[in-house]
């Protein structure tokens, strides 16, 4: 059974640092891992979609990368801002077209 | 463009009543699924369809009902509601094509079961 975990749950960082987030998964036989933002009361936006095949991608301060081999994704974000604050959830895609989901890492960006 | 349309956005229920979380999308998507969503559980799997007139069971399934007549809609029926089933329900979909295409997911039901 795919699990996937993320870590670190919650996060406090001032303006301006940047920062990984990370994502481990059990079973690398994944079609695709994406990351996803959730604001408080609020759906979910796609960030950036990863391939199995490829190895990162970048939106923006947004750059996540993927070792599908040892089952890790992180999501770099750059020079954080207070608007960055939301809860970020990764999943993955497996067979059947299935999401397995981690509970996601809350942010917060302090002035 | 719309995207994933959930309706409606807030629903309180009694105990032992139905009703009919409504679900649409306008991508020509061949791929939708239910969610919901439970804190500290993150989302799980409630039902999903890979086509018109198929649907197909996902990790929580029990108490759920679903249908897929049209390619656009995706309706979640509950049969009776229980207090168990207060959550926060999203809908989402995507192209079939297995890694290529992530999914887009509508902005919620938030349901309380009372």
């Amino acid at each position: 059974k795919q699990e996937v975990t993320q870590i670190p749950a919650a996060l406090s960082v001032p303006e301006g640092e940047n920062l990984v987030l990370n994502c481990s998964f059990t079973d690398s036989a994944i079609y695709n891992l994406q990351w996803f933002r959730q604001d408080p009361g609020k759906g979910l936006t796609s960030l950036l979609l990863i391939q199995s095949s490829q190895r990162e991608q970048t939106s923006g301060r947004l750059n996540a990368s993927l070792d599908k081999s040892s089952g890790r994704s992180t999501l770099y974000i750059a020079a954080s801002q207070p608007g960055d604050s939301a809860t970020y959830l990764c999943a993955v895609k497996r067979r059947g077209n299935k999401l397995t989901f981690g509970t996601g890492t809350q942010l917060k960006v302090e002035l | 463009n719309a995207g994933v349309t959930q309706t409606p956005k807030f629903q309180v229920l009694k105990t032992g009543q139905s009703m009919t979380l409504q679900c649409a999308q306008d991508m020509n998507h061949e791929y939708m699924s239910w969610y919901r969503q439970d804190p500290g559980m993150g989302l799980r799997l409630i039902h999903y369809s890979v086509g018109a007139g198929i649907t197909d069971q996902g990790e929580v399934p029990n108490g759920y009902n679903v249908s897929r007549s049209t390619t656009e809609d995706f309706p979640l029926r509950l049969l009776s509601a229980a207090p168990s089933q207060t959550s926060v329900y999203f809908c989402a979909s995507s192209y079939s094509s297995a890694g290529v295409y992530g999914y887009t997911f509508g902005s919620g039901t938030r349901l309380t079961v009372v």
